[in-house]
């Protein structure tokens, strides 16, 4: 199975801040990957598929690049209401699996 | 809108079965691979199991693979998951949500989900 690594697994952070997430690949993916955020109690959302497209809705202040094994998401300026837990996720194979996850916490 | 609703979690011990339907409404079902996904307490996520949109191609993680069983219904715009031999690990919300994009062949990436359901085994 393909595994995803996330890093870091924890981030401390300002409002106003530009902050980068990775999802490292152990093998090679194409673009077939996806970021989801995640609130306390609640269900994830899309936020960016196939490496480097924004889902409907989602600001303009997220973005996501990359291909094969190494994968970015970045946010541009962070709001409030980005303080949540992030994920990767890859279609390439059988077995979908998501990364552990980033926690993104208030400095 | 578009909306799924999972039911059917509870309680149940080790050993045991348990059904967890998701009842979709607001979009074409017959149209859109389903999934499965389960987040273990204070865990991340964890994929368990897909079905195309027209039932023809199911895949499950191995962590489930010959114990849990996706189907749907598309007369009755629902999806379900059949749960045997129930572990302590498969404690979780459990989570259905929705392809992308329709007809797929493969597992599209999840745009909607629903609020999920909790199991959880123990004696």
């Amino acid at each position: 199975d393909i595994q995803l690594t996330q890093s870091p697994s924890f981030l401390s952070a300002s409002v106003g801040d530009r902050v980068t997430i990775t999802c490292r690949a152990s093998q090679g993916i194409s673009s077939y990957l996806a970021w989801y955020q995640q609130k306390p109690g609640k269900a994830p959302k899309l936020l960016i598929y196939a490496a480097s497209t924004l889902q409907s809705g989602v600001p303009s202040r997220f973005s996501g690049s990359g291909s094969g094994t190494e994968f970015t998401l970045t946010i541009s300026s962070l709001q409030p209401e980005d303080f949540a837990t992030y994920y990767c996720q890859q279609l390439n194979s059988y077995s979908y699996t998501f990364g552990q996850g980033t926690k993104l916490e208030i400095k | 809108q578009v909306q799924l609703v999972e039911s059917g979690g509870g309680v149940v011990q080790p050993g045991g079965s348990l059904r967890l339907s998701c009842a979709a409404s607001g979009f074409t079902f017959s149209s859109y691979g389903m999934h499965w996904v389960r987040q273990a307490p204070g865990k991340g996520l964890e994929w368990v199991a897909f079905i195309r949109y027209d039932g023809s191609n199911k895949y499950y993680a191995d962590s489930v693979k010959g114990r849990f069983t996706i189907s749907r219904d598309n007369s009755k715009n629902t999806l379900y998951l059949q749960m045997n031999s129930l572990r302590a690990e498969d404690t979780a919300v459990y989570y259905c949500a929705k392809d992308r994009s329709n007809y797929g062949d493969y597992a599209d990436y999840m745009d909607v989900w629903g609020k999920g359901t909790t199991v959880t085994v123990s004696s």
